[in-house]
């Protein structure tokens, strides 16, 4: 597709339940990211990927949230025994390039809705 | 920890008139982000400042950078409805270029009204 998709689009799902977020990022874009917005607030950090590997988890809040991107394009952010904290909406973004150099503009998706009743 | 602040939070001005949206943050940062958000839609990238003075125009829309007072301004001129949005500003929490760590302010919400 011509720019990022995120799949669902929304999520409901029972407290302590395990959740998967897929990212499609934009075909032949190297890094991806990984934010999330809270509502009436601004995205935060989660996660970055380089290729496959993740250069940088340090936004990721606690052990219940795991990400990877194994073939260095889709990527998947995986939530364990949710809590209901943790709705909100999951945004992904890439960029052509690293993070940093001239082709590193982050084009954003949708964004997956979960609420965690 | 880095801050971003925006102000106002809400906007709700008329068609045809001239207003300013303001982004403060609280450590130096030589990257800001302007983005455009339509209510269930992506981030839309608006404007990169990259430098102090810096000064961006994309039709009713003017952004300005000011590094020494770590603030930029989102200037809107003779407003139209299509405008209506929510804006956020976001800045480069590593320095040295790492464009990815952005800290986002809490976004503008913008009604044009007719």
């Amino acid at each position: 597709g011509a720019g990022v998709s995120q799949t669902p689009s929304n999520k409901v799902t029972e407290k302590g339940k395990y959740v998967e977020l897929r990212c499609d990022p934009i075909s032949g874009h190297t890094a991806l990211y990984w934010y999330r917005q809270s509502l009436g607030q601004g995205p935060e950090f989660l996660i970055y990927f380089q290729g496959t590997g993740a250069a940088d988890d340090s936004g990721l809040p606690n052990d219940r949230f795991f990400a990877v991107r194994p073939e260095g394009s889709v990527s998947t952010l995986k939530i364990q025994r949710t809590e209901r904290g943790d709705s909100a909406v999951y945004l992904c973004a890439s960029s052509l390039g690293a993070a940093g150099t001239s082709t590193g503009e982050l084009f954003f998706g949708e964004g997956s809705r979960l609420t965690v009743l | 920890e880095l801050k971003v602040e925006q102000n106002p939070l809400f906007l709700s001005m008329q068609e045809g008139k001239n207003y300013t949206i303001y982004c403060n943050y609280s450590t130096t940062s030589d990257r800001l982000y302007w983005y455009r958000q339509d209510p269930g839609k992506s981030l839309e990238s608006l404007f990169v400042l990259l430098s102090n003075g810096a000064v961006k125009q994309e039709g009713r829309l003017m952004a300005s950078l000011d590094t020494k007072a770590r603030l930029s301004t989102l200037h809107i001129t003779a407003a139209v409805h299509d405008l209506s949005a929510t804006y956020f500003c976001a800045v480069d929490m590593i320095g040295g270029g790492s464009n990815y760590k952005l800290t986002f302010g809490k976004g503008t919400l913008l009604t044009v009204n007719p």
